[in-house]
């Protein structure tokens, strides 16, 4: 089973800052199969970034993903209210497993 | 339209068992894996398993396997999850998701909150 491991655990930010979140993997997979969803209290998670950098329709170009390997990173640059939220990477590479979050908060 | 459209909320028994329904409309069923995942009070997510409607595949996460049972009806465009010898840590909301536009999970049910308590 391939390991996800987010850090940090929280991060604190101001709006208009910059998020830097990182996903380390047990194991190297392929960066096709690498996403990132967001997800706030009550709902259901929503995708943002598939295959390690392809944003989903409708996600703002100011989410942004790289990375291959084990490491791949989420970046949001200029922080909006609305992103203060919690943010899971997902490999489905094999099987399908995702890592423990990331809350980014105010 | 809402693509995928999960049952009620279930109260249950410890030892009892749960099957919770997801319905797509809207978007061609079953040529794409329905996924279910879940995620415990206060926790993160947490892969059960998906199906393939088309071929009836499945895959299961490894501590679920003998107590899940994902299934497809192509007929309704529903697919199904049941859990078998529930205990409190099967206490979640239980999500289905699938591809709509892109490759991974980017349709979602609105969630299915499952209580097991005595």
């Amino acid at each position: 089973e391939v390991v996800l491991t987010q850090s940090p655990g929280t991060l604190s930010l101001s709006p208009g800052e910059r998020a830097t979140l990182s996903c380390r993997a047990s194991q190297s997979f392929s960066s096709t199969h690498l996403a990132w969803y967001q997800q706030k209290p009550g709902q259901a998670p929503r995708l943002l970034i598939f295959g390690t950098s392809n944003r989903a329709p409708g996600i703002p170009d100011r989410f942004s993903g790289s990375g291959s390997g084990t490491d791949f990173t989420l970046s949001i640059s200029g922080l909006e209210p609305e992103d203060f939220a919690v943010y899971y990477c997902q490999q489905y590479d094999t099987s399908l497993t995702f890592g423990g979050g990331t809350k980014v908060e105010i | 339209q809402v693509p995928l459209v999960q049952s009620g909320a279930e109260v249950k028994k410890p030892g009892s068992s749960v099957k919770v329904s997801c319905k797509a409309s809207g978007v061609s069923f079953s040529s794409f894996s329905v996924t279910w995942v879940r995620q415990a009070p206060g926790q993160g997510l947490e892969w059960v398993g998906n199906i393939i409607p088309v071929f009836r595949s499945t895959n299961y996460a490894q501590r679920f396997q003998g107590r899940v049972t994902i299934t497809a009806d192509e007929s309704t465009s529903t697919a199904y999850l049941e859990l078998t010898s529930l205990t409190s840590e099967d206490t979640a909301v239980y999500y289905c998701a699938r591809p709509c536009r892109t490759s991974t999970l980017d349709c979602w049910g609105q969630g299915t909150l499952v209580s097991v308590s005595s």
